[in-house]
């Protein structure tokens, strides 16, 4: 069991370029969250997809971030004209997710860096 | 609301002693409650957690207790260690089984 794989683990972007992040969930979970940690604002969640539908995406700022599971194995959430206020460690998390309240297993996250 | 508070922000303890982390929660309908453990340059990983069909969880010197009535759930630490120190974090549930974390708790434990 590889745990859920995120890439890159980090990236560099500057302002006004496009940020791909990319999840590959533990084999077996239906369920992929988005989180988003920072200092000060700690984690928050961005979206959920439960066997590729998106479930929630609340926690998406409107503009600019777009999420999407394409298949079974991976998701990617996408940042346009990134901003330095998009720096972060974006987590991605697994769960089973059969009809009930599982546990959620994470990735080692991708940190954003935006000058 | 779908706030979670958690308190203390540091919490300094001598190896041996007990730590205690306390949260509380805002939506009536939250049902689970994990506690998380980040150490530094690494991801949050659970280490414990409970349902609400249960009031007390033990595990390898991890205590929860869960207060509904309150909207309580708290993480005790029992006889501390210097690999306890780290972040700790507590969540509840809500719609659509998303986690609204708590700001976190750095657990600092002197040998």
């Amino acid at each position: 069991n590889a745990g859920v794989i995120q890439t890159p683990r980090h990236k560099v972007t500057g302002k006004g370029q496009e940020a791909t992040l990319w999840c590959e969930p533990i084999s077996g979970h239906s369920a992929v969250f988005w989180y988003r940690q920072t200092i000060v604002q700690g984690l928050e969640f961005l979206t959920y997809f439960r066997n590729q539908a998106p479930i929630d995406d609340s926690g998406m700022p409107k503009e600019r971030f777009s999420a999407q599971m394409p298949n079974q194995s991976h998701s990617t959430l996408k940042i346009q004209s990134t901003q330095p206020q998009d720096s972060a460690v974006y987590l991605c998390a697994s769960s089973l997710a059969r009809g009930g309240t599982y546990e959620q297993y994470f990735g080692p996250g991708t940190r954003l860096t935006v000058l | 609301g779908e706030q979670v508070e958690q308190l203390p922000s540091i919490l300094r303890v001598q190896e041996g002693s007990s730590a205690s982390i306390n949260c509380t929660y805002e939506n009536s309908a939250s049902n689970y409650f994990p506690w998380y453990k980040q150490e530094p340059g690494e991801n949050p990983k659970l280490i414990i957690d409970i349902r609400s069909n249960m009031e007390r969880k033990q595990t390898q010197g991890l205590i929860v207790l869960l207060d509904k009535k309150a909207k309580r759930f708290s993480l005790h630490i029992t006889d501390t260690q210097p690999g306890d120190s780290a972040m700790y974090f507590c969540a509840g549930n809500s719609a659509g089984n998303k986690l609204t974390f708590g700001i976190g708790t750095r657990v600092l434990v002197r040998p």
